[in-house]
């Protein structure tokens, strides 16, 4: 079992610059979260699916933010245009469909600057 | 809403036992649990609590008292490899899990 694979680890890109962020969760898990995470305010969900779709983007801080599941092996979280204040770890998550008590499986993270 | 709140920083002795509290406010409730997160690394899952009571795994312990919203995890006869940060999450009505801004350990020689 390889775990959750994100590329690519690091990411340094100027203000206003397209930045894509890739996931590949745990082959069989149904669920994918992007988490980003910050000291001041830890670990926030951006937006999570269940079978590729889109189940909450509550937590997408704006229009800025996009997030697709093409098919159940790959994930992409979008920021177009990108700022400083987008300067975070960006982490994908893959659970199965093994009940409320399935923990959640983290990638490596993004660290993404914006400078 | 939902809030998730835990003390920022601890520090303990190398062979001590320290107790790391997790108080929430959630809607709904379907779990908690507790994750250790290694400078620069990936959070690893370490426990899960639904029912009240004691979980025991090891050195490390996890309690939770559904009627207080009151959580603590407990490290016992500590190692240096402890020192990390350890995040206590909610599960509520959803399948969403979330996180406190978790608690930096770090344990001294």
């Amino acid at each position: 079992d390889a775990g959750v694979i994100q590329s690519p680890r690091h990411e340094v890109t100027e203000m206003g610059q397209e930045v894509t962020l890739r996931c590949k969760p745990i082959s069989g898990h149904d669920y994918l979260f992007w988490y980003r995470q910050t000291m001041m305010r830890g670990l926030e969900l951006l937006i999570y699916f269940n079978n590729n779709v889109p189940i909450d983007d509550s937590g997408m801080p704006e229009d800025r933010f996009s997030a697709k599941m093409p098919n159940a092996s790959f994930s992409t979280l979008k920021i177009q245009p990108s700022e400083p204040r987008d300067s975070a770890v960006y982490f994908c998550a893959s659970r199965g469909e093994g009940g409320y008590n399935s923990p959640l499986h983290f990638g490596n993270g993004t660290r993404l600057t914006v400078t | 809403g939902q809030n998730i709140d835990q003390p920022t920083e601890m520090t303990a002795t190398e062979g001590a036992i320290v107790q790391i509290n997790c108080t929430y406010q959630t809607s709904g409730f379907n779990g908690l649990f507790w994750y250790q997160q290694h400078a620069g690394e990936a959070p690893t899952f370490l426990s899960y609590n639904v029912l009240d009571g004691l979980e025991e795994k090891g050195r490390f312990s996890s309690f939770l008292s559904r009627s207080k919203g009151y959580s603590y995890l407990l490290l016992k006869e500590l190692q240096m490899k402890d020192s990390a940060s350890y995040l206590c999450a909610v599960r509520g009505n959803t399948d969403k899990l979330i996180f406190g801004t978790g608690t930096r350990l770090q344990v001294f020689p």
